[in-house]
């Protein structure tokens, strides 16, 4: 099983649609749970931290589920900029500093 | 304004030529990455550093070297033992007390002629 294994996509939704994504981990130990966001060729931006259960902001949700190791993020009322790369990261181990990233799910939002 | 920089953002460098990238972070951050990012890919992480004068290989080193001699400043060296060395090289921050949020820099693309 890899480390971070992320939905294959891409998502194609229409504006106003919810979209989920899963992301699953394989080491157990891990505490620190991140969703990142990409644009085009450009750096990823910090979406949101799960550090418990799970963290709501506006539109977006993410929730953890320990037990079987995955988290998910939850867009409601698309929008067209939603449109990107959606990375999940996943803190390595116990340490603060590793970060192991999936490889990204694309969404595309279409009018 | 805080945040962290990468210079340059586009480099073309010819095989069996040394480069190195700039990475520098005005947010007082501990620790320091560097990724490579390959179309389609995730992010590889090359080297990071946790304090000043050290850091630990990533998982995919070879090729590569850094030094951190400041805080602030982690210069990646793209050698020329890096078979495929044309990627997205992105440097990134965080403060460990924050259950390591990274933060990136706007990235340097590399090519190799």
């Amino acid at each position: 099983r890899k480390e971070v294994e992320q939905d294959p996509g891409p998502f194609n939704v229409p504006e106003g649609a919810t979209v989920a994504f899963n992301c699953t981990y394989s080491n157990s130990a891990s505490q620190s749970f991140f969703w990142y966001r990409q644009d085009c060729r450009k750096e990823p931006k910090l979406l949101m931290s799960v550090y418990s259960s799970g963290n709501e902001d506006g539109r977006f949700t993410a929730q953890l589920n320990r037990a079987s190791q995955y988290i998910s993020l939850l867009i409601r009322d698309s929008k067209l900029s939603d449109s990107a790369t959606y990375l999940c990261a996943v803190n390595s181990g116990g340490s603060n500093y590793k970060l192991t990233f999936g490889k990204g799910t694309l969404l595309t939002v279409n009018p | 304004d805080g945040g962290i920089t990468q210079s340059p953002k586009y480099l073309f460098r010819k095989e069996g030529q040394n480069v190195t990238l700039s990475c520098e972070q005005n947010l007082n951050h501990d620790a320091m990455y560097w990724y490579r990012q390959d179309p389609g890919q995730g992010l590889r992480l090359i080297y990071y550093s946790q304090i000043v004068n050290d850091f630990q290989k990533g998982d995919i080193a070879e090729g590569y070297s850094v030094s951190r001699e400041k805080k602030e400043s982690f210069p990646l060296t793209v050698t020329s033992a890096q078979k495929n060395p044309t990627a997205f090289y992105l440097c990134a921050s965080s403060l460990w007390t924050k259950g390591g949020e990274q933060f990136f820099g706007p990235g340097t693309r590399l090519t190799v002629l």
